[in-house]
């Protein structure tokens, strides 16, 4: 079994600064990806950021980074300058072996304010 | 390039009623299909898994079921809704690889 904790369920953030929204994670699997996906207000689901259990560096995407720490099962998520667009609730999410299912986190809901 | 759809946008049903929302994937073949739902301000749990025609698994029992008549075609079903259907249904396909593609979602509200 999978399980993703997100323990954040609200985070603020200053327009233009950096904010990390934390993401620890349990598997048994050997091979698993971890995902990042951002949910607006419209309900439609964003895939931001993937990083494979065996990639030695970090993922980025943009503005977008993932600290991956695997002996620590942590995944967390790196916005840099954050946007007001940015505003969204964040998934993070982990996808094994058995036929690409995806479990999620219970996700953080980011403000940036102006 | 690879698209779904997944229709309708919202829908608004009696207690009691049935139920039938679609999802369908193109420009892929022989994708894993997926059923999510999620309650108000939660993550989302996965309902039901395809990894082919006629190949059906389900996550947790409920009072739903699904189909998938077509390779890159994926029905989401109830005979009889309850209120604890209400909440918001996304389709989503992988090809086997790491990675989803979600639908834009279904917002059920069952009154």
């Amino acid at each position: 079994a999978q399980k993703i904790t997100q323990t954040q369920p609200g985070m603020f953030v200053q327009e233009k600064e950096a904010v990390t929204l934390d993401c620890t994670y349990d598997t048994s699997d050997q091979s698993y990806g971890l995902f990042w996906y951002k949910q607006p207000s419209s309900g439609e689901m964003i895939f931001l950021i993937y990083q494979g259990s065996y990639d030695e560096q970090n993922a980025t995407e943009g503005r977008y980074s993932l600290n991956f720490q695997k002996a620590r099962k942590s995944a967390n998520l790196v916005i840099s300058a954050s946007q007001l667009g940015d505003s969204a609730m964040y998934f993070c999410a982990i996808g094994g072996t058995s036929y690409g299912k995806l479990t999620f986190g219970q996700g953080t809901i980011l403000t940036v304010h102006p | 390039s690879q698209t779904i759809h997944q229709w309708p946008a919202t829908l608004v049903q009696p207690v009691g009623s049935p139920l039938s929302l679609e999802c369908t994937v193109e420009g892929t073949s022989n994708p894993n299909l997926y059923w999510y739902r999620q309650a108000a301000g939660r993550g989302l749990q996965l309902l039901f898994y395809s990894v082919g025609i006629g190949q059906i698994s389900s996550e947790v029992p409920q009072n739903l079921s699904a189909s998938r008549p077509q390779d890159r075609q994926f029905i989401l079903s109830s005979k009889k809704l309850l209120l604890s259907d209400s909440g918001f249904y996304l389709c989503a396909w992988s090809d086997r690889a790491y990675g989803y593609t979600f639908g834009s979602g279904t917002r059920l509200t069952v009154v």
